[in-house]
């Protein structure tokens, strides 16, 4: 167990449809990070936040947002879903800003149909 | 972009061989992760390696990394039934952690 914490486990929605995910990082760590792992694209580096505010931008669609609450706890809303989009979606932890050790969710696996 | 790739793509084994993965990459880096898998959970990290390093130990573990030929090496020692995963070697080049595709590791009893 990571500590590392995301909900919902599964998630079935329809294409157009807007949904939330939420990730909660570990006790004491500030930076929060997105990726997506789908078959083709392997796991790709979405965004970052560190302590509320936006650190780094990685392959992250305009229809994607995230955000960082002053709990440290991370949101990441996906909208107007594509089949495409379903993917499993992972948040990872550190402590510091940089690029070290990332204490990775279990993942949130988006169906999109 | 300096996406790491792995070789090879899948790797069968018996219990108990020693297990080798490679890793190359484009760019400078920082450092260089690798990270373990298994089936559709979240990823793991095994070892993180310097640019300044040349070989590191965990447990069975052992990497090198030789930022000349800008490749890595995971090496696995008396492999179990356990070590069955996906790995993934992550690069580090001071803008995001950029995965490669990962190798496939099946060890049999």
């Amino acid at each position: 167990d990571s500590g590392v914490t995301q909900t919902p486990k599964h998630l079935i929605t329809a294409t157009g449809q807007r949904v939330t995910l939420r990730c909660s990082p570990r006790s004491g760590d500030l930076s929060v990070y997105w990726y997506q792992q789908s078959l083709d694209q392997g796991l790709q580096f979405l965004i970052q936040y560190y302590n509320g505010e936006e650190r780094a931008k990685g392959n992250i669609l305009e229809r994607f947002s995230a955000q960082q609450f002053p709990d440290l706890h991370s949101e990441l809303n996906l909208s107007s879903l594509e089949l495409g989009d379903s993917a499993l979606y992972f948040c990872a932890s550190s402590v510091g800003g940089d690029w070290g050790e990332q204490f990775f969710g279990p993942g949130t696996r988006l169906t999109v149909l | 972009s300096q996406q790491g790739e792995e070789d090879p793509q899948a790797l069968s084994i018996q219990e108990g061989e020693n297990a080798t993965m490679n890793c190359s990459y484009k760019t400078s880096i920082n450092n260089l992760q690798w990270y373990r898998q298994n089936s559709g959970r979240g990823l793991v990290h095994l070892i993180l390696i310097r640019s300044n390093e040349r070989e590191k130990h965990s447990g069975r573990l052992r990497v090198t990394l030789d930022t000349s030929k800008k490749s890595s090496s995971l090496l696995i020692t008396a492999s179990r039934a356990a070590d069955t995963a996906s790995y993934f070697c992550a690069t580090d080049a001071g803008t995001a952690l950029i995965f490669g595709k990962g190798t496939t590791l099946s060890v049999s009893s």
